[in-house]
């Protein structure tokens, strides 16, 4: 089974909805984080939890909220969905003071 | 601020020829350096690492050497393989925070 899993795996939905992206992990890490991927940018952080009683915005927090359940639950909202939110997004796990991260399989977004 | 640039794709090389893949960052403290590497329809996974100046960070016959004086760490691969097709992503990490990604190269191999 995977260490990182992430669920829908792919999702269509219109502009205002709100959503649910959600990620869980076997690895035992406190670290979580959430990332977007678009082509030509790259990956840019969102959220990011050094434990579940810690949440820290990203570069692109705006139109985001995230909710840390438990150590080895992190989930990422979009109040109201807009098309430019678009994207592939990432969810991953880091061991403190390590620095490798370990990164799920990825849910499509597609905003309509 | 922090930042990591890395050379624009695609990529194109025939099957066995020598992959350099640039990559070039700033920071203000001591990064360590990554690649990371996303296989078609998956998440990224670590390639290969270094978390000071003239380390060798090396993998699946992929190498970087951390270059301080120039601030790089370029990709080598000196035979790449139809299997090697992917987007590689260059990355760095300052304190005990978050990592910064380059934009990512996509990388085509023709057999």
């Amino acid at each position: 089974d995977a260490d990182v899993t992430q669920t829908p795996r792919n999702r269509i939905t219109k502009t205002g909805k709100r959503i649910m992206l959600e990620c869980s992990q076997t690895k035992g890490h406190d670290r979580m984080y959430w990332y977007r991927q678009d082509p030509g940018l790259g990956l840019r952080l969102i959220y990011y939890s050094f434990d579940v009683k810690d949440i820290n915005k990203g570069e692109i927090s705006d139109g985001y909220s995230v909710s840390r359940q438990a150590q080895a639950k992190f989930s990422l909202s979009l109040e109201s969905a807009i098309p430019n939110q678009t994207a592939l997004y990432f969810c991953a796990t880091s061991e403190e003071y390590q620095e490798t991260q370990y990164f799920g399989p990825g849910t499509r977004l597609l905003v309509l | 601020g922090d930042s990591v640039t890395q050379m624009e794709g695609p990529v194109t090389l025939s099957e066995e020829a020598f992959l350099t893949i640039n990559c070039t960052y700033t920071a203000t403290g001591y990064p360590s350096l990554f690649w990371y590497v996303q296989y078609p329809g998956e998440g990224l996974q670590l390639l290969l690492k270094a978390t000071k100046a003239d380390d060798k960070g090396s993998n699946k016959g992929f190498e970087a050497t951390y270059r301080k004086e120039t601030t790089s760490f370029h990709l080598e691969k000196g035979s790449v393989q139809v299997s090697d097709s992917a987007v590689y992503f260059c990355a760095l990490r300052v304190g005990d925070d978050k990592i910064i990604f380059g934009k990512g190269t996509r990388l085509h191999i023709l057999p």
